[in-house]
């Protein structure tokens, strides 16, 4: 069955600082993959998706996320984190040729000055 | 294009007491999901409608949750009689094709807590 891991439940960063929020996904076969963020009281937007192809994918908001196959990871990074971007991220995954997404649990982002 | 409406944004009942949902997704979006999300929790997937037809309701408390979609435009979830684990928010998401590699848009959810 699809899972995801995010390991870290909250993570404490200054502005200006790097970040790496991780996910590690388990699925038989190639998955889809995908990073979502969430700000207080607001849906969930997509941030970057994964199908296939190029392993470093590009997102909105300055964000990239490297697919490594050999640890079954996801991992969402940004060089420099900006005050707005405190948030709740979500790494989800999908399984190929379905219409199913399972969620994480979720990363809360806090950014001090 | 007009997002993913829901309503209402918040609400405050009573155990035991009935509440309902309303989600109206992205025109032309033929797959339409809710899911539940418990403060703390990723959002997990309650029922997925394709049109009017439901195609994938495993995870539905279906002995209190009900959920339809008569038109294949809007819908809503329904909670009879609310338990206090029902406290979340309600998020509803729809994708224009069949495939989860087109992206899911997502409303602003319904906060509901039950008291």
């Amino acid at each position: 069955a699809q899972s995801v891991t995010q390991p870290d439940i909250h993570i404490t960063v200054s502005e200006g600082a790097s970040l790496e929020l991780r996910c590690n996904y388990s699925y038989g076969a190639t998955p889809y993959l995908f990073w979502y963020v969430q700000s207080p009281g607001q849906g969930l937007q997509l941030l970057l998706k994964y199908f296939s192809g190029d392993t470093l994918v590009q997102g909105i908001k300055g964000f990239e996320a490297e697919f490594k196959r050999s640890q079954s990871s996801f991992n969402l990074r940004k060089p420099s984190v900006h005050w707005s971007d405190a948030a709740e991220y979500f790494c989800a995954v999908g399984a190929y040729n379905t219409d199913k997404l399972i969620f994480g649990t979720g990363t809360r982002l806090q950014v001090f000055p | 294009e007009a997002g993913v409406a829901q309503s209402p944004r918040y609400k405050i009942i009573e155990k035991r007491q009935s509440v309902a949902f309303w989600c109206n997704p992205i025109s032309g979006h033929a797959t339409l999901y809710w899911y539940q999300q418990i403060l703390g929790q990723g959002p997990k997937l309650l029922i997925q409608f394709q049109n009017n037809g439901v195609v994938d309701d495993s995870q539905l408390p279906k002995d209190r949750f009900s959920a339809e979609r008569l038109k294949g435009v809007d819908s809503t979830l329904k909670i009879q009689p609310a338990k206090l684990e029902d406290s979340a928010v309600y998020l509803c998401a729809s994708i224009a094709g069949g495939q989860v590699n087109t992206e899911a848009f997502f409303g602003q959810g319904t906060r509901l807590t039950v008291v």
